[in-house]
């Protein structure tokens, strides 16, 4: 069964300082991951998603995850966080399972991120 | 391109009315659209798996006969709130599969808040 852990529910940076955000996931074959990023009374955006291919993804608005097999990780980050980057963000990892619930997705808890100017 | 609208994006209503909440696929086909219930400051949970012509797949402790799922076409699928409860109040995000593209992209709406009174 596939399932994802964010640690830290809220993390807060200054303007300009480096954001991380963790996500470990469970998974019982090769997993895809993602992270959507949702803004207040919003959907959710996709930032960026890990599909076997290069282990190091680059997303929109500078953010970037490094998929990790040995650490079962796929961390979120960005050199230099700016206000506009203030939201809630999901990691999230895909159901390779067949018929009719493929490509479901399990989210995480989220972590909001507070950007300090 | 991936564009999902949900409408309508607010609703009110009185306990014991039904409401119809849409989610429309507007630029590409969905065989699979995903209805998610999301609380205050909670992740997102998925209530079921919706397959155009077929019957929707419900998760575990979701009542299929509370929360009726239709997916009549390619780029339409419905969830109606029937008898509505305070509970029931919540954030409903729906997400959709495009067909032919990767199997484990979902494009998400922008929500609807259903508040009931």
């Amino acid at each position: 069964a596939q399932s994802v852990t964010q640690l830290g529910s809220h993390v807060s940076v200054s303007e300009g300082a480096l954001v991380l955000l963790r996500c470990n996931y469970s998974s019982s074959v090769p997993p895809y991951l993602f992270w959507y990023v949702q803004y207040p009374n919003q959907g959710l955006q996709l930032l960026l998603k890990y599909t076997s291919a290069a282990t190091l993804v680059k997303g929109i608005n500078g953010f970037e995850a490094e998929f990790k097999k040995s650490e079962t990780s796929f961390h979120l980050t960005k050199p230099s966080a700016h206000m506009s980057d203030a939201a809630e963000y999901f990691c999230a990892v895909s159901d390779q399972g067949r018929g009719s619930t493929l490509g479901r997705l399990y989210f995480g808890r989220g972590t909001q991120l507070t950007v300090w100017p | 391109g991936a564009v999902v609208s949900q409408h309508p994006s607010r609703v009110i209503c009185k306990s014991g009315t039904s409401v119809k909440i849409e989610c429309r696929s507007l630029d590409f086909q969905a065989t699979t659209m995903f209805w998610y219930r999301q609380f205050p400051k909670k992740s997102l949970m998925l209530m079921a798996t919706s397959n155009e012509g077929s019957k929707a797949t419900y998760e575990q402790g979701v009542e299929k006969d509370k929360f009726l799922i239709n997916h009549a076409s390619l780029t339409l699928s419905t969830l109606t709130v029937t008898s509505a409860h305070p509970e029931d109040s919540s954030f409903y995000i729906c997400s959709a599969r495009a067909s032919g593209r990767g199997v484990y992209e979902q494009y998400f709406g922008p929500g609807t808040r259903l508040t009931v009174t």
